[in-house]
């Protein structure tokens, strides 16, 4: 079982919809999750980190987190197609401050 | 402020050579981490530096890997000798101490043929 799971997509929306991105973890001691984006030949951006249950927002996008369910999500509002990447689901590895990647998740919005 | 800075960009070398990579990290983060992503795969922890000193290195794949970070600035990661399998993306990233949040560079794409 991989430490970190995406389905690697692509998922496809149409501009204006809500974008669901969706990630697991199999070590259930882990504090922090961060989401990451990386457009084609770029660096991983960081676009949101959480680390308590429940969701945080920051402009489009909130973070959900379910620790019970070991279960970390992103959602994108009003999808845009500047919004089209790859993005990086990542736990911190509680033995030190490393990150642990899933394989990420292609996003499509659709003009 | 200028971000987490890594060199080459692009490297292409014959199997067996020996390649040395360069990140320079934002200023006054002294951690420093290397990761690497192979075709296909996901982005995999390296090591990590907490000034010059090497926190962990648990994700070296083998001996033919060395990283340095002399004085506690920029590192360096040298391949030697370059094997097909080494083939990939390799990023840098730099946090503070203390902080969590990693701020990764562009990345150098090698190639071995």
């Amino acid at each position: 079982q991989k430490e970190v799971e995406q389905n690697s997509g692509p998922l496809s929306v149409p501009e204006g919809a809500i974008a669901s991105l969706n990630c697991t973890y199999s070590d259930r001691v882990s504090q922090s999750f961060f989401w990451y984006r990386q457009y084609s030949g770029k660096s991983p951006e960081l676009i949101m980190s959480i680390y308590s249950n429940g969701d945080k927002e920051d402009g489009r996008f909130t973070a959900q987190l379910n620790k019970a369910s070991q279960y970390v999500s992103l959602l994108i509002r009003d999808s845009q197609p500047s919004d089209s990447a790859t993005y990086l689901c990542a736990v911190n590895d509680v033995y030190g401050n490393k990150l642990v990647f899933g394989a990420g998740t292609i996003l499509r919005v659709k003009s | 402020e200028a971000g987490v800075t890594q060199f080459p960009s692009h490297s292409v070398i014959e199997k067996g050579q020996t390649v040395t990579l360069r990140c320079d990290p934002i200023s006054g983060h002294d951690n420093l981490y290397w990761y690497r992503r192979v075709m296909g795969k996901e982005i995999k922890f390296l090591l990590h530096f907490v000034k010059e000193s090497k926190q962990d290195e648990s994700g070296m794949p083998n001996n033919r890997f060395l990283a340095e970070r002399t004085g506690g600035t920029y590192s360096t990661l040298k391949v030697q000798p370059a094997e097909l399998e080494d083939s990939g993306v390799y990023f840098c990233a730099s946090s503070q101490v203390g902080t969590d949040t990693q701020y990764f560079g562009p990345g150098t794409r090698l190639t071995v043929l």
